[in-house]
């Protein structure tokens, strides 16, 4: 059964300081997703990470895949308070499916 | 343009009624999904479609949950006989395939959600 584990579950950072939130997945899989969710609000999508050794970037945010490790990373650079929300990712159950499985999610709080 | 759009965005019920949420995915997208989040998880996979056809309910948690989508568009989620514990957000999605054909992925957009209440 495909798990999909984040960490850490909760975060608190101040503004300017760097960290990183990982997410692990338990079955191979060639593509994970990282979205964010505000409080109360519905997903949006922010990464597709396609193959292993891929990296993207968005602004202070900075996403890689390691397919052999079944390891991804979302870094954070320069927190600012309104990248504060809950972080997201997800796994194909299976390659040629859609049958997705998300992670607990990260919940990150920026304070000032 | 319109995004995914998800009718009523609250829906308060009794024990042992029955429910239907709505989904209007963004115009073209082909696959649609259903997710059940509850507070403080992630989204859960209930269903996805595949234009009319539902290509993989392995999500759906008992036979209390049905969901159709007869036109390739629309999609309405049911839920019979509710109990307290079918009580959370109700999220759609919808995708389109992007990417060459070897190395496809579906991007999916999400609606605001519909928040299902059973007392």
């Amino acid at each position: 059964e495909l798990k999909v584990e984040q960490n850490p579950l909760f975060l608190s950072m101040q503004e300017g300081k760097n960290y990183t939130i990982y997410c692990n997945y338990s079955t191979t899989s060639d593509r994970l997703y990282w979205y964010r969710q505000d409080p109360g609000k519905s997903l949006e999508s922010l990464f597709v990470l396609l193959s292993n050794g891929a990296v993207k970037q968005e602004g202070r945010l900075m996403a890689s895949l390691d397919t052999k490790a079944r390891l991804s990373t979302l870094h954070i650079t320069a927190a600012v308070h309104d990248l504060s929300a809950t972080y997201f990712c997800a796994v194909v159950r299976d390659n040629y499916g859609q049958n997705f499985v998300f992670g607990p999610g990260t919940r990150l709080s920026v304070l000032p | 343009g319109a995004g995914v759009s998800q009718t009523p965005s609250n829906k308060v019920t009794e024990k042992g009624k029955y429910v239907e949420l709505r989904c209007d995915p963004i115009s073209g997208h082909t696959a649609l999904y259903w997710y059940r989040q509850s507070l403080g998880q992630g989204p859960e996979f209930l269903i996805y479609f595949q234009g009319t056809g539902a290509a993989d309910d392995s999500g759906l948690p008992n036979d209390r949950f049905f969901a159709v989508r007869p036109e390739g568009s629309v999609s309405t989620l049911k839920i019979q006989r509710t109990e307290r514990g079918d009580s959370a957000m109700y999220l759609c999605a919808s995708s389109s395939q992007r990417g060459r054909t070897l190395i496809s992925y579906n991007e999916q957009f999400f609606g605001p959600g519909t928040r299902l209440t059973v007392l």
